[in-house]
């Protein structure tokens, strides 16, 4: 069936990288999604990667694909105090149907 | 440019109570995506609408029904409510423009069903 699991939880000092990791199951997904959600807002699109890519860096996000272990990895980098929030691991499975995990807290310790 | 925006922020409800909710959709954008966000979930995909039809939807009972208004503006109604059916219900909007199908999300209005 379709899952997508991530770890509920991580803690990381401020100034650190922050490595958040998911497994899904469908290898039809096209796109993997990051999405980030802070308190009293609703999900906001960090970054996405095509199936097809192994990699994909934007500023300080740096996305890991390995399709054959069907494993997806977010690395923030320079961690700061606003990148506190929950963030969602999705995929897409077309006809608009998107799947979420349910969600790692980052938090950030000073 | 206004963004996804919903209404009510919160809303409380008793068992067996029936709710409408709310969403405006991104200017510029035809399809509306539902979602239901359970404490300590992600979201699940409820139903979508395009064109004033229900397009696709997600495994939930004939309870949850919407609608899609000519402005693109859309509903999320769920009659004989339950305790279970506490959540933040997400709205989603998206257009064509973007290959990616990226949606974007408004901020959701929290039920509280008791």
């Amino acid at each position: 069936g379709e899952d997508v699991e991530q770890s509920l939880f991580l803690s990381v000092r401020e100034g650190d990288s922050s490595v958040i990791n998911c497994t899904y199951t469908d290898s039809s997904s096209t796109y993997l999604y990051w999405y980030k959600q802070e308190p009293g807002a609703g999900l906001q699109l960090l970054t996405y990667i095509f199936s097809n890519m192994d990699m994909k860096q934007d500023q300080r996000l740096t996305v890991l694909l390995n399709k054959k272990d069907k494993h997806l990895s977010l690395r923030i980098a320079d961690t700061q105090t606003g990148d506190s929030a929950i963030y969602f691991c999705a995929e897409y499975l077309g006809d608009d149907k998107i799947i979420f995990g349910k969600g790692t807290r980052l938090h950030i310790l000073p | 440019d206004a963004g996804v925006t919903q209404s009510p922020t919160h809303l409380i409800k008793t068992r067996g109570q029936q709710v409408t909710l709310r969403c405006s959709p991104k200017s510029g954008h035809d399809t509306v995506s539902w979602y239901q966000q359970a404490l300590g979930q992600g979201p699940q995909f409820i139903f979508q609408y395009y064109e004033e039809e229900e397009r696709q939807r997600g495994n939930f009972p004939d309870r949850f029904s919407g609608h899609q208004f000519p402005n693109y503006s859309s509903e999320l109604n769920v009659n004989a409510l339950l305790l279970g059916d506490s959540a933040l219900y997400l709205c989603a909007s998206r257009g064509d423009s973007r290959p990616y199908n990226e949606q974007f999300f408004g901020p959701g209005t929290r039920l509280t069903v008791l």
